[in-house]
């Protein structure tokens, strides 16, 4: 059973640039979430999105954006690049939504550099 | 939202001790707690999760404890070994997604 797959792995991308990066879930998975990790400052939750709808929403500015397919592959969007997003960004997939307590499995994450 | 607290940050320890990490939550909701590791430049992995309605879950080396009154959880770790190095991730779920604590580098040193 394939994992939990991110593309690109890295990125570099210019201030003031746009950029998206792509999640596919594990098959039969309808949830996926995404988190930003930053040293020292853990994991921090962007949104997640459970059949094709996004269920919630984490502390981060509109620039920020993300959708769901009906295949539940993922997508996330960053618009207008500071140099403060520089980052991993992770996401997970699982079988149900995020509030119902089931195992997230992540992916190998998308290192994005903003230069 | 939920806000968890994970303390130490930083843990160091020799080879065949114990560890400890103790997280703390806000949202009285909460219902899952699952604990994460992530290797150096790895992809975070559950290694145990607990449910409210359990106060105790052990796998082999690693068991989790949860207080529900205190709202707080802690993993342990016996006979650490050198490939436990990681940072640990705690994180709760309630009414939301997966809320993680900041992460405890463990260390062990041989």
């Amino acid at each position: 059973k394939a994992g939990v797959t991110q593309t690109p792995r890295y990125l570099i991308k210019t201030r003031g640039q746009q950029v998206t990066l792509s999640c596919s879930p594990i098959s039969g998975h309808r949830s996926v979430s995404w988190y930003q990790q930053t040293p020292g400052q853990g994991l921090q939750f962007l949104f997640e999105y459970f059949s094709e709808t996004q269920r919630n929403k984490g502390n981060f500015p509109g620039r920020f954006s993300g959708r769901q397919f009906s295949n539940s592959r993922s997508e996330m969007n960053v618009s207008t690049l500071e140099l403060g997003d520089s980052a991993l960004y992770l996401c997970a997939s699982s079988r149900d939504r995020g509030d119902r307590g089931t195992e997230a499995f992540f992916g190998q994450g998308t290192r994005l550099t903003v230069v | 939202g939920e806000n968890v607290e994970q303390h130490p940050s930083t843990l160091s320890v020799q080879e065949g001790d114990s560890a400890v990490i103790k997280c703390t939550y806000s949202d009285s909701a909460s219902n899952y707690f699952p604990w994460y590791k992530q290797e150096l430049g790895k992809r975070p992995q559950l290694i145990i999760d607990i449910r409210s309605n359990v106060g105790e879950k052990k796998d082999q080396r690693i068991a989790v404890t949860l207080n529900k009154t205190a709202k707080h959880f802690s993993l342990h770790i016996t006979e650490t070994q050198p490939e436990d190095s990681a940072v640990y991730f705690c994180a709760t779920s309630g009414y939301s997604t997966l809320t993680f604590g900041k992460g405890t580098m463990l260390l062990v040193s041989p």
